[in-house]
């Protein structure tokens, strides 16, 4: 089966740091993404893991760590444009087969 | 470049009516392609993708159907609506046979009365 969990809700201060974490139990593992959804909107694409690490894009990181199926996304310097759905998605098997998305994270950035 | 176009934006259907949403994608060729739905304050839940013309792989047995008539033209279909059709119906697609995350189409409102 699959199961990927994130927190349903999370609020932040502008200019803070906050981390938003996956975990995810899926049959193989053939990446990780992480998009970005303003409500109303579709998703958009942020990041993408496939070997352990970090990997750094701007004011957004992802970290990757396969032995504990465990991902996070890491958002610096917040801005009140950064208040969205975080959805993490894994693809389990070859570059065709679908991904699979958890239910995502509603971030609220604060003055 | 590429770019996914869907339609319509928004669609106020009736119950037992029938449904019909559009997705095109150009400047690529043989795409994989795929309809998610998402229901208010849940997930998205992928309904059928396709890699290739007149392949269809459905992941939810419902009164949702799927067709690709033409390489770049995938469409959702339903025969009677259901209420709990409802939800925000994403067109997506991605390149075949590399691993490539999505590109979204920008939805389609569904409320059916």
């Amino acid at each position: 089966g699959q199961n990927i969990d994130q927190p349903t809700e999370m609020t932040a201060t502008e200019g803070a740091i906050v981390q938003i974490n996956c975990t995810y139990q899926t049959s193989g593992f053939n990446g990780l993404f992480w998009y970005q959804q303003h409500a109303g909107e579709a998703p958009t694409f942020l990041s993408y893991n496939v070997l352990d690490g970090l990997e750094e894009k701007g004011r957004f990181s992802s970290f990757l760590s396969r032995s504990k199926g465990y991902s996070y996304l890491l958002l610096k310097e917040l801005q009140m444009k950064d208040s969205a759905s975080y959805l993490c998605a894994v693809r389990e098997w070859s570059g065709n087969t679908p991904l699979v998305f958890g239910k995502g994270t509603r971030l609220s950035v604060i003055a | 470049s590429q770019t996914i176009h869907q339609w319509p934006a928004t669609l106020v259907q009736p119950v037992g009516s029938p449904l019909s949403l559009e997705c095109t994608v150009e400047g690529t060729s043989n795409p994989n392609l795929y309809w998610y739905r998402q229901a208010a304050g849940r997930g998205l839940q992928l309904l059928f993708y396709s890699v290739g013309i007149g392949q269809i792989s459905s992941e939810v047995p419902q009164n949702l159907s799927a067709s690709r008539p033409q390489d770049r033209q995938f469409i959702l279909s339903s025969k009677k609506l259901l209420l709990s059709d409802s939800g925000f119906y994403l067109c997506a697609w991605s390149k075949t046979g590399f691993n490539y995350g999505y590109t979204f189409g920008s939805g389609t409102r569904l409320t059916v009365v």
